[in-house]
C-alpha cells in the first residue's frame, strides 16, 4: 500500500537558518503530495501542494518539488521564523485517501 | 468561514461510556474523513465517506462506527469506549476529485480513563 517516510525529530533551529525536512513515499499511480502544518493546540492545514512530477509548491516562504524519479517531497524554507515552530507531516493523496508521515516537530529558537 | 467544525473540542470518559464526535463542513465537499492522532504515528485514517451514502472502513476502525447522516455531517461514534481510544481526533472533507487537498478541523480531543 501506499506510504510516506519523512525524518525523524525533533529538530532545534536558530531564527534565520536553513530549514530541510525529507519525505520520500511509495505509492501507486500518480498521487498528490502535500505539506501540512500543525501549530499547537490546532488542527492541520495545508501548507502547500503539488499534483503531478516537477511541480514546484511553495507558500510563506516554503517550497518543495515532486521528484517522481528519487519518489521524494523535500520540504524546503531560506531563513526560519520563530513562528515557524510547529509540526510538518508529508502526506500523499490517492483515490480517496491521504497517507500521512509521523511529523517532525520543528523548534525554532530567538 | 467556518470550514470544518468538530463538536466537542474536549471530552473525558470514563471506560464502557459511548460517545459520538459530531463534524460537519460548509464546503460542499463530496469526502469526509475521520482521523485519529497519536503521539509518533502521524494521522491514522478511521473511516471515510467518499460520498455522501457510503462509508468504508480506513486504516484502524475496529471499536468505531460512522455514520453519513448528510452531505454536510459526518458522526464518529464510540459504542464502548476503552483506554486505548484516548486520542486526538480529527473529521477532515474533500472534493471528490483525487489532487485536491482534505481540509481540516480543529480537533476533538478525547481522553478515556
Amino acid at each position: 500500500g501506499d506510504s510516506v517516510t519523512q525524518m525523524e525529530g525533533p529538530v532545534t533551529l536558530s531564527e534565520e537558518a536553513f530549514l530541510t525536512i525529507n519525505c520520500t513515499y511509495t505509492a501507486t499511480g500518480y498521487p498528490s503530495l502535500f505539506w501540512y502544518v500543525q501549530y499547537p493546540g490546532e488542527g492541520l492545514q495545508l501548507l502547500l501542494k503539488a499534483t503531478k512530477a516537477d511541480d514546484k509548491g511553495s507558500n510563506k516562504g516554503f517550497e518543495a518539488t515532486y521528484r517522481k524519479e528519487t519518489t521524494s517531497f523535500h520540504l524546503e524554507k531560506g531563513s526560519v521564523q520563530v513562528s515557524d515552530s510547529a509540526v510538518y507531516f508529508c502526506a500523499l493523496k490517492n483515490d480517496y485517501k491521504l497517507s500521512f508521515g509521523a511529523g517532525t516537530t520543528v523548534t525554532v529558537r530567538a | 468561514n467556518a470550514g470544518v467544525t468538530q463538536t466537542p473540542k474536549f471530552q473525558v470518559l470514563k471506560t464502557g461510556q459511548s460517545m459520538t464526535l459530531q463534524c460537519a463542513q460548509d464546503m460542499n465537499h463530496n469526502s469526509m474523513y475521520w482521523y485519529r492522532q497519536d503521539p509518533g504515528m502521524g494521522l491514522r485514517l478511521i473511516y471515510y465517506s467518499a460520498s455522501e451514502g457510503t462509508t468504508d472502513k480506513g486504516e484502524v476502525p475496529n471499536g468505531y462506527n460512522v455514520s453519513r447522516l448528510n452531505k454536510r455531517e459526518f458522526s464518529l461514534r464510540l459504542e464502548s469506549a476503552a483506554p486505548s481510544q484516548t486520542s486526538v481526533y480529527f473529521c477532515a472533507s474533500s472534493v471528490y476529485l483525487s489532487n485536491q487537498p482534505q481540509h481540516f478541523g480543529d480537533g476533538t480531543r478525547l481522553s478515556i480513563l
